[in-house]
């Protein structure tokens, strides 16, 4: 089945350092791409959708200078916290529907997702 | 405005036994898809089974079936004959068509399931 990686799985930067979070589709090429935040014990908080060829939709309270998405290919989506700072620690995950347009496929697909450790 | 409820936040289960995780929902839309995934303690996110709310026939898939109740607007899962293995948070989720397409899937706050041997 598809695939979505996600690199890294575990990052650790200094206060003041920005990190950028990479998504990849393996075998699929995804026109939109979805990043969610989750707190521990937490659900999954979706932040923003990423489109290939034009800016991401951020949700409502997500700071779009904070948060960087840029989807720069079909098969590439990259998530920069910037001037990262403790409270920013938190787990990143991506997803892509299995299909381009992404409408009703029945499935979504998940990256392993990156746990940001902010000193 | 769609909503999506859980409202166990943990469950204990003797192995081999069945279970269902409670999941109602509130969207006016008329096409919609839920879905059910699974976390485990690793963080990866494990798709389990999809509903689209025009299917017919509840949605199975191996060991996993969704009840879904349209006027009810739930969408139970059910996991027999449960396993160790089945150990996680239980999420489900719904899909949202917004705008111009564009699309948002919603989770619940979660269930954490724990098979008891």
């Amino acid at each position: 089945g598809a695939v979505v990686s996600q690199h890294p799985s575990w990052v650790i930067c200094k206060s003041g350092t920005s990190v950028k979070i990479e998504c990849r589709s393996l075998d699929f090429q995804a026109t939109t791409m979805f990043w969610y935040r989750q707190f521990p014990k937490q659900s999954l908080m979706l932040m923003a959708t990423s489109n290939e060829g034009s800016k991401a939709t951020y949700e409502q309270g997500v700071e779009k200078d904070k948060f960087l998405i840029n989807h720069a290919s079909l098969t590439l989506s990259t998530l920069t916290v910037t001037s990262a700072h403790p409270e920013d620690s938190s787990f990143y995950i991506c997803s892509a529907p299995s299909q381009g347009s992404g409408r009703y496929t029945g499935e979504l697909f998940f990256g392993e997702g990156s746990r940001l450790t902010v000193l | 405005a769609q909503k999506i409820t859980q409202t166990q936040p943990g469950m204990f289960v003797q192995e081999k036994e069945a279970v269902t995780l409670d999941c109602t929902y509130d969207t006016s839309d008329p096409s919609y898809g839920l879905f059910w995934y699974k976390q485990p303690s690793s963080g990866e996110m494990i798709f389990l089974i999809y509903q689209g709310s025009y299917d017919q026939q509840n949605a199975t898939e191996g060991r996993y079936s969704l009840n879904f109740q349209k006027a009810r607007k739930s969408a139970n899962l059910v996991i027999s004959a449960s396993q160790l293995g089945d150990s996680a948070m239980y999420f489900c989720a719904m899909r949202e068509i917004l705008n111009f397409g564009n699309e948002k899937l919603t989770f619940g706050t979660g269930t954490r399931l724990t098979i008891i041997p």
